[in-house]
């Protein structure tokens, strides 16, 4: 079974700050991977996601993010961030050919002005 | 499309009473989970549904819940009796195909339930 690791729980960023978000996976079979965003009182919603292809995956709101087989990393990053991207953030890994999808447990983060 | 519906959107109740969470997942999905999401334990999955059949329950805390999918669009989720320890938000998320691939999870907006 696959398992997702989101190593801070919480970042704080000032306003038009890079950031990047951590995640982690382990899985002995091939997987594809997403990015969800929460925003406060609302459902998760999807920010980008990997399939195959180029390792740069592009999303909404000028968020993108890097799979790094090797490292079995798919950081999220964005360079320039707004107030309006205060959200929790969950990275999710569902096995290629499998019955199984798995949430991290969320990064927490906080744009201040 | 008007998404994954859920009601109520809220829901306060006394312990011991039942609660009933309704889902309505988008038209031609065929997969649809409940989640909890608690500041101490994060998102769980409850449940799992695949062609309106329970595939995988066991994230169900114990037998006071029980959920069921009497038609491919219209899932419930029942707390009986309900414990303070049950407050959180349920959500519900809808998809093509199974659990796994490479299809994304659409979520409802949430029911908050309040047990006092």
């Amino acid at each position: 079974a696959q398992s997702v690791t989101q190593l801070d729980s919480q970042v704080p960023v000032f306003e038009e700050a890079p950031v990047e978000l951590r995640c982690n996976y382990s899985s002995s079979v091939s997987v594809y991977l997403f990015w969800y965003v929460q925003y406060p009182n609302q459902g998760l919603q999807l920010l980008l996601k990997y399939l195959s292809g180029s390792t740069l995956v592009k999303g909404i709101n000028g968020f993108e993010a890097e799979f790094n087989k090797s490292q079995t990393s798919f950081h999220l990053r964005k360079p320039s961030v707004h107030i309006s991207d205060t959200a929790e953030y969950f990275c999710a890994v569902s096995e290629r050919d499998g019955q199984n999808f798995v949430f991290g447990p969320g990064t927490r983060l906080s744009v201040l002005p | 499309d008007a998404g994954v519906i859920q009601s109520p959107r809220h829901e306060v109740t006394e312990m011991g009473q039942e609660v009933t969470l309704r889902c309505k997942p988008i038209s031609g999905h065929n997969s649809l989970f409940w989640y909890r999401q608690t500041m101490m334990r994060g998102l769980e999955l409850l449940i799992y549904f695949n062609n309106n059949v329970p595939i995988d329950d066991s994230g169900m805390p114990e037998d006071r819940f029980s959920a069921k999918m009497p038609n491919a669009s219209f899932s419930t989720l029942k707390i009986q009796p309900s414990e303070p320890r049950d407050s959180a938000v349920y959500f519900c998320a809808s998809t093509q195909g199974g659990s796994g691939g490479y299809n994304e999870q659409f979520f409802g907006p949430g029911t908050r339930l309040t047990v006092l």
